[in-house]
């Protein structure tokens, strides 16, 4: 079956500027979490999605950043004032419901390479 | 402050040989723990993982460890191949937590040939 998918694969900006990354969670997958890995560090924690609960935002940098999940599937990552310091890999993962799997399992997407000239 | 730790950047090793990946975490609520491979331009995929519960989890040529005592967790594999070389993430959960994930810095292994 189809992996986690994120668009665009890559993203150039101009500093100030708003962009916008998208995730498709893998089918039926009830988690989504947010990730970003700077260049030479590891991965950040940015926001975590479970069902319908509230979001998990204690990631999230600043309140230039913002993320929303519409109908439990895709999520979209918002960077408004984008900044240089922005520039990182943005990773979108999801895990199934933890009643149907054996043990909790992220699978990544390939992620968006953001560079914020 | 790291709650996990990853200290070797980097690691070489010979073809055939065993590669060890270590790992140390702070948090003593975490219960959960989990080994990720990433290769260059793709997401990390899922390797291993090993609970608490268990001071030991074996899946083929991967091997994890954990001493929860000096909270102490690492990676063998054996033999060494290289298409292992790829740079490998250590993750720590606590149930207390939710499945949020802490991520270690990541260690890249070189296997030569």
């Amino acid at each position: 079956g189809a992996g986690v998918s994120q668009s665009p694969s890559n993203k150039v900006t101009e500093k100030g500027k708003d962009v916008e990354l998208r995730c498709d969670p893998i089918s039926g997958h009830t988690a989504l979490y947010w990730y970003r890995q700077s260049l030479g560090q590891g991965l950040e924690f940015l926001i975590y999605f479970q069902g319908n609960s509230a979001p998990d935002k204690s990631g999230l940098p600043s309140d230039r950043f913002s993320a929303e999940r519409t109908g439990g599937s895709v999520s979209t990552l918002t960077i408004q004032r984008t900044q240089q310091e922005d520039s990182a890999v943005y990773l979108c993962a999801s895990s199934p419901p933890l009643r149907l799997a054996r043990q909790e399992t992220q699978y990544f997407g390939p992620g968006t390479r953001l560079l914020v000239l | 402050d790291q709650q996990v730790k990853q200290n070797s950047p980097s690691l070489s090793v010979q073809e055939g040989r065993i590669s060890i990946l270590n790992c140390d975490y702070t948090n003593s609520m975490f219960d959960y723990f989990l080994w990720y491979k990433k290769y260059p331009a793709e997401g990390p995929t899922f390797l291993i993982s090993i609970s608490s519960i268990k001071d030991k989890n074996e899946d083929g040529r991967f091997t994890v460890f954990l001493n929860k005592s000096a909270k102490h967790l690492s990676l063998h594999i054996v033999p060494s191949q290289p298409g292992d070389s790829a740079v490998y993430f250590c993750a720590a959960s606590a149930r207390i937590y939710g499945q949020n994930f802490v991520f270690g810095p990541g260690t890249r292994l070189s296997v030569l040939p």
